[in-house]
C-alpha cells in the first residue's frame, strides 16, 4: 500500500489552522493509520492512532479523522512549536508498515 | 523513564556487514513488539523489520535476506544485524516500540554510512 501525503510544503503562520492529506492506494482500516510528527534532530513523535485518537500528552489542537483512502490531520490554532515535518503510516497485514512522504509545515 | 537507545552504526563499505542494537528500560520490553525504521538522506522513512513478543521475525522484501532481526529479553535488547549491505541502506536507523498500529517510543537513532 503507497500512501501519499499532501502537499509537499505548507506555509502558514502561527495561530493558523493546518490541514494535512493522507491518501492512499487501497482501503485500509482505520485502526491502522497513524501520524507523527518530527522536528529536526529528533526522532518521529506519535501524535495520532487509530486514524483519530491523540497519543498520550498530545494537545487537543492536533485531531485526525478520515476513513477508507483519505485521511486528514488537522492542526489548529499553529502554535511555533508545531512547524516540522509531519509523516502518516499503515499498517499492513503480515506485518507491514508503510510511511508516507511527508508535509513540511514551515512559517509563512 | 521509558526509553530506547540505539548504538553500533558506523562506516561500512558495500558488502560488509554491522549490527546494530537496541537498549530498552523503563518498561517490560518482553510484552512488546518492537520495529526497526530508517529515514534515508532523503528524510524518506522506511520499515526494516519487526520482531514480535514471541521472537518471530518480518522483513520487507528489499533487506529480507540480508537483514536479521532478534531480542534477547533478559538483556532488553533488540539487534538488527546487517550483511550485504549497499549503498541505499545509508539511514539513521531506528527502534521503536510498537503501540497498537503505531510506534510510540523511538530511540534516538544511529547512523549507517555504506560507502567504498
Amino acid at each position: 500500500i503507497v500512501l501519499t501525503q499532501s502537499p509537499d510544503t505548507l506555509s502558514l503562520s502561527p495561530g493558523e489552522r493546518a490541514t494535512l492529506s493522507c491518501r492512499a492506494s487501497q482501503i485500509i482500516s482505520s485502526s491502522y493509520l497513524a501520524w507523527y510528527q518530527q522536528k529536526p534532530g529528533q526522532a518521529p513523535r506519535l501524535l495520532i492512532y487509530g486514524a483519530s485518537t491523540r497519543a498520550a500528552a498530545i494537545p487537543d489542537r492536533f485531531s485526525g479523522s478520515g476513513s477508507g483512502t483519505d485521511f486528514t490531520l488537522t492542526i489548529n490554532r499553529l502554535e511555533p512549536e508545531d512547524f516540522a515535518v509531519y509523516y502518516c503510516q499503515q499498517y499492513g497485514g503480515s506485518p507491514s508498515l508503510t510511511f508516507g512522504g511527508g508535509t513540511k509545515v514551515e512559517i509563512k | 523513564e521509558v526509553q530506547l537507545v540505539e548504538s553500533g552504526g558506523g562506516l561500512v563499505q558495500p558488502g560488509g556487514s554491522l549490527r546494530l542494537s537496541c537498549a530498552a528500560s523503563g518498561f517490560i520490553f518482553s510484552n512488546y513488539d518492537m520495529h526497526w525504521v530508517r529515514q534515508t538522506p532523503g528524510k524518506r522513512l522506511e520499515w526494516v523489520s519487526t520482531v514480535d513478543s514471541a521472537g518471530d521475525t518480518y522483513y520487507p522484501a528489499s533487506v529480507k535476506g540480508r537483514f536479521t532481526s532478534s531480542r534477547e529479553n533478559v538483556k532488553n535488547s533488540l539487534y538488527l544485524q546487517m550483511n550485504n549491505l549497499r549503498p541505499g541502506d545509508t539511514a539513521v536507523y531506528y527502534c521503536a516500540r510498537r503501540w497498537l498500529y503505531g510506534m510510540d517510543v523511538w530511540g534516538l537513532g544511529t547512523t549507517v554510512t555504506v560507502s567504498s
